[in-house]
């Protein structure tokens, strides 16, 4: 089975500023993919950015960047020039692929971003 | 619709009494999955649909909850004799075709059970 670790319950960041959310994760597979999602106070959770485990390079979307150590089995989202509205839950997923059918995502506990003025 | 529509948004149902939780994906999406979020804590899966067939319901916690698809569109989550632990969120998300986890999810159904 899967597991995936946020140890950090809580963090903040000045708006404009660089800040890391961690994640680790434990996993038998090689094949597989990690996610960080968004939880706003709506609730609807909302996909940031996805890695391919096999792809060595870094996943990026605009100011969201991951830091992908596959034999450290860590995966880290890096948000630049945080803005008001990454105030959110951010959980990291991790899914292993099945063929012909989708698969359940498996999730972390989730942090509490908030972004200050 | 233009999103997962999910109803109601909020239930408070007393201990004892039956809830049905209501998923609407977006049309013409084959996969929907249930999944169940305790305050504080992350999503657990619940169980999932391909069209009409559920496929694994291995995350359902016990024989008082139970799911259906029967026209492979709009969804059921339904939970008997509710218990205070049954509090939680109640997610629905679908996706199209393999979208290798980039689900799109609705807004959930807050159950409080009192």
């Amino acid at each position: 089975a899967q597991t995936v670790t946020q140890s950090q319950p809580e963090m903040s960041v000045q708006e404009a500023e660089t800040v890391t959310l961690s994640c680790t994760y434990d996993t038998s597979e090689s094949n597989y993919y990690l996610f960080w999602y968004k939880q706003p106070p709506s609730r609807q959770m909302i996909l940031v950015i996805r890695q391919e485990a096999y792809k060595q390079q870094n996943a990026t979307e605009n100011r969201f960047s991951v830091n992908f150590q596959k034999a450290a089995k860590s995966f880290s989202l890096k948000i630049s020039d945080s803005q008001l509205g990454d105030t959110a839950m951010y959980f990291c997923a991790f899914m292993k692929p099945l063929f012909g059918a989708n698969s359940k995502l498996t999730f972390g506990k989730g942090i509490t971003l908030s972004v200050r003025p | 619709g233009a999103g997962v529509s999910q109803s109601p948004r909020y239930k408070v149902a007393k201990r004892g009494q039956d809830v049905a939780l209501r998923c609407d994906p977006i049309s013409g999406h084959v996969s929907l999955f249930w999944y169940q979020q305790a305050l504080g804590q992350g999503p657990e899966f619940l169980t999932y649909f391909q069209n009409e067939a559920q496929l694994d319901k291995s995350g359902l916690p016990s024989d008082r909850f139970f799911a259906e698809r029967p026209e492979g569109s709009v969804s059921t989550l339904k939970i008997q004799r509710t218990q205070q632990e049954d509090s939680a969120v109640y997610l629905c998300a679908s996706s199209q075709g393999q979208e290798q986890g980039g689900y799109t999810f609705g807004s959930g159904t807050r159950l409080t059970v009192v």
